[in-house]
C-alpha cells in the first residue's frame, strides 16, 4: 500500500506570503493521479488540483500543483485570509484511495 | 445544482447497527462512482468504500471489510452505507463524494455524524 507523507504539519505564515506544501509517496504514483484538497471545519472538502498539476473548475490561478513520481507540491503563490485551511494530498489510481495526514496552514 | 447530501447518521451503542444514505442531484448519477470517506474526531480524512458507477464492484477499507456494506440505487439517485457491528473507532463524520475519472473527487456532501458510545 502506498502512504503519503505531507510535510510540514502545520506551517505559520501572513497573508500575502507564498506557502509550499509538500507529498511524499513511498512508491511512484501512476499517471500522476495525485490530487490537493482544502478543507475547513465544518464545511466538505474541496478539489484544488487533480493530475498532480490541473486546477479544478473555479480555483484562483494563486493555487498551482506540481511534481511527478514520488514527489509532488501545492503552492499558493499569495495567500488570502480564506486559504488557511487544512490541506490534504491524496492518490486516486485506486484502491485504496489514501490521503496524506494533512498540512494545516495558519495565521502566523 | 450538483449536489450531495448524506443522512441517517446518529448515536449508537457499540455491536449496533445504523445505515447512511447518499443522494444525489443534479448529474447523471449512473455514470460516476459514489464513495465514502469518514473523518474521525481530530484525525485526517480516510477512505471507507467505494461502488461503481453500475453497482457492480465494490471495494473497501480493511478495516470496515466485513462490517459494512455500499450499494446504490441508480433508479432513486442513492447510495446507503449499512455498516453493523460498530466500533468507537468508527465514530466520525462521514462524507460521500462523487468520482470523476477526468478530475477525482470534485464533488463532496457536508457529512453525517457518527458516534459509536455505549
Amino acid at each position: 500500500e502506498i502512504v503519503l507523507t505531507q510535510s510540514p504539519g502545520t506551517l505559520s505564515l501572513s497573508p500575502g506570503e507564498r506557502a509550499t506544501l509538500s507529498c511524499r509517496a513511498t512508491q511512484s504514483i501512476s499517471s500522476n493521479y495525485l490530487a490537493w484538497y482544502q478543507h475547513k471545519p465544518g464545511q466538505a472538502p474541496r478539489l484544488l488540483v487533480y493530475g498532480a498539476s490541473s486546477r479544478a473548475a473555479g480555483i484562483p490561478d494563486r493555487f498551482s500543483g506540481s511534481g511527478s513520481g514520488t514527489d509532488f507540491t501545492l503552492t499558493i503563490s499569495r495567500l488570502e485570509p480564506e486559504d488557511f485551511a487544512v490541506y490534504y494530498c491524496q492518490r486516486y489510481g485506486g484502491a485504496p484511495f489514501t490521503f496524506g495526514q494533512g498540512t494545516k496552514l495558519e495565521i502566523k | 445544482q450538483v449536489r450531495l447530501v448524506e443522512s441517517g447518521g446518529g448515536v449508537v451503542q457499540p455491536g449496533r447497527s445504523l445505515r447512511l444514505s447518499c443522494e444525489a442531484s443534479g448529474f447523471t448519477f449512473s455514470s460516476y462512482g459514489i464513495h465514502w470517506f469518514r473523518q474521525a474526531p481530530g484525525k485526517g480524512l480516510e477512505w471507507v468504500a467505494v461502488v461503481f458507477y453500475d453497482g457492480r464492484k465494490k471495494y473497501y477499507l480493511d478495516s470496515v471489510e466485513g462490517r459494512f456494506t455500499i450499494s446504490r440505487d441508480n433508479s432513486k439517485n442513492m447510495v446507503s452505507l449499512q455498516m453493523n457491528s460498530l466500533r468507537a473507532e468508527d465514530t466520525a463524520l462521514y462524507y460521500c463524494a462523487r468520482f470523476n475519472s477526468l478530475s477525482a473527487f470534485d464533488i463532496w456532501g457536508q457529512g453525517t455524524m457518527v458516534i459509536v458510545s455505549a
